[in-house]
């Protein structure tokens, strides 16, 4: 069975740091693209970042770049995201999602996801 | 960013009906859509890729259409379990945005 887990998240004062992983079972994690997706409340969904199978290529959203740092232990199963610097904007429910799709045609879904951890930044 | 605005933001229906939700990118995005659904405290779930790609143990009485900038999610004859939020999301462009979301909820 296909699962992702999240851990890490908690309160956080404004300036601190967090560190997320997700654990992945039931498909070969070392082939594929993996990602971190985020809803703050009462807002949308919004990528955060994605990471290359190997860690080669790491792509962020702008509002976390430099701050949030993505990465990966194949041999773990498990995927992280660091985040620095952290900002009463950043408190949302982060997810890990497998990112994979189509290569034929370019279109690229988040599939499938865990249920998400909270972090909440506040003094 | 391609901003992607869904509507209604939220719809009130009863079990049975056919709903429509609506996406619409700020750019062409071909056919680069893709529809999700999240019930609270659940993970998100894909339904549909490419515009119109059913997944795999999705119901069939999910479909979607659509391409350029305009798209649409039907469910033709709402269940009980449909009852949640249902977003869009763009592949076309980095980085890849979604709408804020439709709260289908029962009348």
């Amino acid at each position: 069975e296909v699962e992702l887990v999240e851990s890490g998240g908690g309160l956080v004062q404004p300036g601190g740091s967090l560190r997320l992983s997700c654990a992945v079972a039931g498909f070969t994690f070392s082939s594929y693209w993996m990602s971190w997706v985020r809803q703050a409340p009462g807002k949308g969904l919004e990528w955060v970042a994605n990471i290359k199978q190997d860690g080669s290529e790491k792509e962020y959203v702008d509002s976390v770049k430099g701050r949030f740092t993505i990465s990966r232990d194949n041999a773990k199963n498990s995927l992280y995201l660091q985040m620095n610097n952290l900002r009463a904007e950043d408190t949302a429910l982060y997810y890990c999602a497998r990112f994979h799709g189509d290569y034929e045609i370019g279109n690229w879904y988040f599939d499938p996801w865990g249920r998400g951890t909270l972090v909440t930044v506040s003094s | 960013d391609i901003q992607m605005t869904q509507s209604p933001s939220s719809l009130s229906a009863s079990p049975g009906d056919r709903v429509t939700i609506s996406c619409r990118a700020s750019q062409i995005i071909n056919r680069h859509l893709n529809w999700y659904q999240h019930k609270p405290g659940e993970a998100p779930k894909l339904l549909i890729s490419a515009a119109s790609g059913l997944q795999t143990g999705v119901p069939s009485r999910f479909s979607g259409s659509g391409s350029g900038t305009d798209f649409s999610l039907t469910i033709s004859s709402l269940q009980l379990e449909d009852f949640a939020t249902y977003f869009c999301q763009q592949s076309y462009y980095t980085p890849f945005t979604f709408g804020q979301g439709t709260k289908l909820e029962i009348k």
